[in-house]
């Protein structure tokens, strides 16, 4: 059973507008949760990131906004710029969880598209 | 060099060969940390260092996966009797320290790992 959940495997959003994505998960353990971008062929990269003492973090043009008790948490960016077409994965760790040293559980990924 | 490097990108095994791939982290980095990110899924934790230390190996999907890093900086990951489920692309990632929470991973590009 997936602890991260990612919904949208794909978005396409138009060139300066507001990019939202979405992810839920089940794990109330969880206290900590990221957002890495990945484009083809590299690694993933860190992006943003939130504790669950808070609801919102901010970045530049990147806002991740937490909702512990719907265990939600979104990422939003504006405004979007072609660059940002990546895929991007929610990750979210829990002290002392299986992956020792607060591994991280990710979700399988929402591709996001920029049309110009 | 500045990042995580995996060694090599891609790797054909046939069914039954034994495979080894490397990750050098970023020099100093403590924490290392490999997983593995079938198609179409998000990476899924595989195992845990901490210098040379293997402090969580629970993510290894069977004995015939081995890794090790012996001297407290570059890693190897052995799968051994290669099948076609280990098909996937194998992330290594390192961190300064333990807690992604004072500092976040840093991602390899990944060894995509193909057995026919």
């Amino acid at each position: 059973d997936q602890q991260v959940k990612q919904n949208s495997p794909s978005l396409s959003v138009q060139e300066g507008r507001i990019s939202i994505l979405n992810c839920d998960y089940t794990n109330s353990m969880f206290d900590y949760f990221l957002w890495y971008k990945k484009y083809p062929a590299e690694g993933p990269t860190f992006l943003i990131s939130i504790s669950s003492i808070k609801d919102k973090n901010e970045d530049g043009r990147f806002t991740v906004f937490l909702n512990k008790s719907a265990k939600h948490l979104s990422l939003h960016i504006v405004p979007s710029q072609p660059g940002d077409s990546a895929v991007y994965f929610c990750a979210a760790s829990a002290v002392l969880s299986g992956g020792g040293a607060d591994g991280l559980t990710f979700g399988k990924g929402t591709h996001l598209i920029i049309q110009p | 060099g500045a990042g995580v490097s995996q060694s090599p990108r891609y790797k054909v095994a046939k069914r039954g060969q034994d495979v080894a791939l490397r990750c050098d982290p970023i020099s100093g980095h403590v924490s290392l940390f490999w997983y593995q990110q079938a198609l179409g899924q998000g990476p899924e934790f595989l195992t845990y260092f901490q210098n040379e230390a293997q402090l969580d190996k629970s993510g290894l999907p069977s004995d015939r996966f081995f890794a090790e890093r012996p001297e407290g900086s570059v890693s190897t990951l052995k799968i051994q009797r290669t099948q076609q489920e280990d098909s996937a692309v194998y992330l290594c990632a390192s961190s300064q320290q333990g807690s992604v929470r004072n500092s976040p991973l840093h991602f390899g590009n990944g060894t995509r790992l193909t057995v026919t």
